[in-house]
Parts: structure tokens; sequence; C-alpha cells
């Protein structure tokens, strides 16, 4: 398995823009994750997943950001407006049920800049 | 609600010596996991170690031990024959339900 796939790995946009962060997890996980890792905050989880469904979503910063999950083997994470504070790596997971015990795969992540 | 602490932002060791990593961490629940993640200068996150909560015994993975204190809600982390790949940020981090709470990270850099 080629392990969980997020794209783009880096993006830099302007302040206002539109930006779409992709990810495809392992296939049969059943779990997907959103985290966001910055120096002031640390890793953070923004919201998560089951079998398509979010459950959780408590960790999203604000209305600017959403996430779906049409289906099992793909997320977007999308942020309109973009801001400077935004500007962090955003890492997607994935998991067979649930991280309670069970190893969350991470993706390598997508750095975002926003100028 | 559920924190992680890790106290140590920095710290150094000689190549094939021993290091130890310390995490506190609180919670209500009996019934938890905690881990160790390594995340090298790749950024990738990989599992080192992880220990449920109701084991008494302490999880080792080859090189890799923990010291699992529940009472004192400590979750620490000996490397040994420290190794130069080994230099990366280490994240202890607590399940809540589905989800981890990670702590700040320590930084571990392997010295030749």
């Amino acid at each position: 398995d080629a392990g969980v796939i997020q794209s783009p790995r880096h993006e830099v946009t302007e302040m206002g823009q539109e930006v779409t962060l992709r990810c495809k997890p392992i296939s049969g996980h059943d779990y997907l994750f959103w985290y966001r890792q910055t120096m002031m905050r640390g890793l953070e989880l923004l919201i998560y997943f089951n079998n398509n469904v979010p459950i959780d979503d408590s960790g999203m910063p604000e209305d600017r950001f959403s996430a779906k999950m049409p289906n099992a083997s793909f997320s977007t994470l999308k942020i309109q407006p973009s801001e400077p504070r935004d500007s962090a790596v955003y890492f997607c997971a994935s998991s067979f049920r649930t991280g309670w015990g069970n190893e969350q795969f991470f993706g390598p992540g997508t750095r975002l800049t926003v100028l | 609600a559920q924190t992680v602490t890790q106290s140590q932002p920095e710290m150094s060791v000689q190549e094939a010596e021993t290091v130890t990593l310390s995490c506190t961490y609180d919670t209500s629940e009996n019934n938890y996991y905690l881990f160790w993640y390594k995340q090298p200068p790749s950024r990738q996150m990989i599992l080192v170690i992880r220990q449920e909560a109701y084991k008494q015994q302490n999880a080792t993975e080859n090189r890799f031990s923990v010291n699992f204190q529940k009472a004192a809600k400590s979750f620490s982390l000996k490397i040994s024959d420290s190794q130069l790949g080994d230099t990366a940020m280490y994240f202890c981090a607590l399940t809540e339900g589905g989800k981890l709470i990670f702590g700040q990270g320590t930084e571990l850099s392997v010295k030749p």
C-alpha cells in the first residue's frame, strides 16, 4: 500500500484566496483525521470522520474551514478565505477501527503558506 | 480536559548512549492508550511505541521502551544505543475517544 497520500505537498497562496487540501487514506481504513501543526500550538486535531461521516469537528478553528469526505477514498480540507495565520503543516491520518489503540498512519503533510 | 505535557523542549545524547524522554498526562478515563510518535526532519509522523493503560507491563520495541507509571500519570520513553537516525522530534500522545492529544514535543539530537 502507498500509505496516506496528501496533495499538494506545498502550497503558497495569497491572503483571501481559497485553498483546498486533499487526502487519500489507506484502503480499508474507516477513520480519517485532519491535524494542523504550528510552532505555537503544536499538533492539534481539526476534525475526524468515521465511515465518511464527520464525528467531531470541535477543533475546526472557524467557519472559514470546512472538510468533506464524499467517499471512503477521498477527503478535502478547504479554507476560504485564507489568512496568514492559517500558515501551518496540515496532516491527514487514517486508521482502522478507531484510534483507540490502533495506529494512526499519517500522510507526509501539506505545508501551507499564506502571504 | 485531557492534557499531555512534555517538559523537555530539547535534548541531546551521544551516539550509542541511552536517553530518556519525559511525558506526563492527565485524564479522567480509566482505560486509554498512550503513544510515542517520532517526526524526523522529513516531517513524516512515525509510530514508535504504544502502551495500553490496563496493561501493567511496560511496552518494548527493540531499542525503545517505556516506563509507564499509571498512578503518577507518567509515560517516559527510553532509547537505548542511540543512533544518528534517532534524531527527530518526539511526541507523546494520549487517546481521547478516537482522537489523539499530543504533547508539545521534545527535539532530540543524537551526536556522533
